[in-house]
């Protein structure tokens, strides 16, 4: 099966500071990925859609200067968290399309943030 | 505006047991009806999916239930396990074209031995 690793799995820092993270396909190209928030027992929410070469589509509320996305290559997209802040502390997941138009999404392990 | 509304919250059964996850959506667009299981401190990942041009879905223990008109859609988990319990979101989207998936809110199961 499809294969999606996010790394860090978990990162603490000091409010402030800036955290990347990273979310790979490790067997497939992935010209779609997107980034989930998820709070403690409470549901995924869409951050922004990063597609493969173009700027990423952020959703409603969500602070594009604050979170940096880049999908430099078909296997990789970051998300940057810029001066971090404790009401940044969550889980953050992505996932990624393959490609085969049926919907499918792979997610990654997710990386558990933590700001001080 | 939560497009896709899932109950119950939470859900306790006996080991063997065959719990219900409902969930219902606003958007007639969506085509795609997956549900993901997510266990603490994991990323959620595929159970099973539907597509709206049929009713019903088996994948080993787990069925997935279609009510196009009344646009709703459950999760039945036969003869559960121990091993079940986990966080189950159901989730939609417009299936082609490289769309986000919307999920519902989550229904915490604990399957008790």
């Amino acid at each position: 099966g499809a294969v999606v690793s996010q790394h860090p799995s978990w990162v603490i820092c000091k409010s402030g500071t800036s955290v990347k993270i990273e979310c790979r396909s490790l067997d497939f190209q992935a010209t779609t990925m997107f980034w989930y928030r998820q709070f403690p027992k409470q549901s995924l929410m869409l951050m922004a859609t990063s597609n493969e070469g173009s700027k990423a589509t952020y959703e409603q509320g969500v602070e594009k200067d604050k979170f940096l996305i880049n999908h430099a290559s078909l296997t990789l997209s970051t998300l940057t968290v810029t001066s971090a802040h404790p009401e940044d502390s969550s889980f953050y997941i992505c996932s990624a399309d393959r490609g085969f138009n049926t919907g499918e999404l792979f997610f990654g392990e997710g990386s558990r943030l933590t700001v001080l | 505006q939560q497009q896709v509304k899932q109950s119950p919250q939470s859900l306790i059964v006996q080991k063997g047991g065959i719990p219900i996850i409902n969930c219902a959506y606003e958007n007639t667009a969506f085509d795609y009806f997956p549900w993901y299981q997510q266990f603490p401190g994991k990323g959620p990942a595929l159970l099973i999916a539907i597509r709206p041009d049929v009713s019903e879905k088996k994948e080993g223990r787990f069925t997935i239930s279609f009510n196009k008109s009344a646009k709703q859609f459950s999760l039945h988990i036969m003869d559960s396990q121990p091993g079940d319990s986990a966080t189950y979101f159901c989730a939609a989207s417009i299936g082609s074209g490289r769309r986000a998936l919307t999920f519902g809110s989550g229904t915490r199961l604990q399957v008790q031995p």
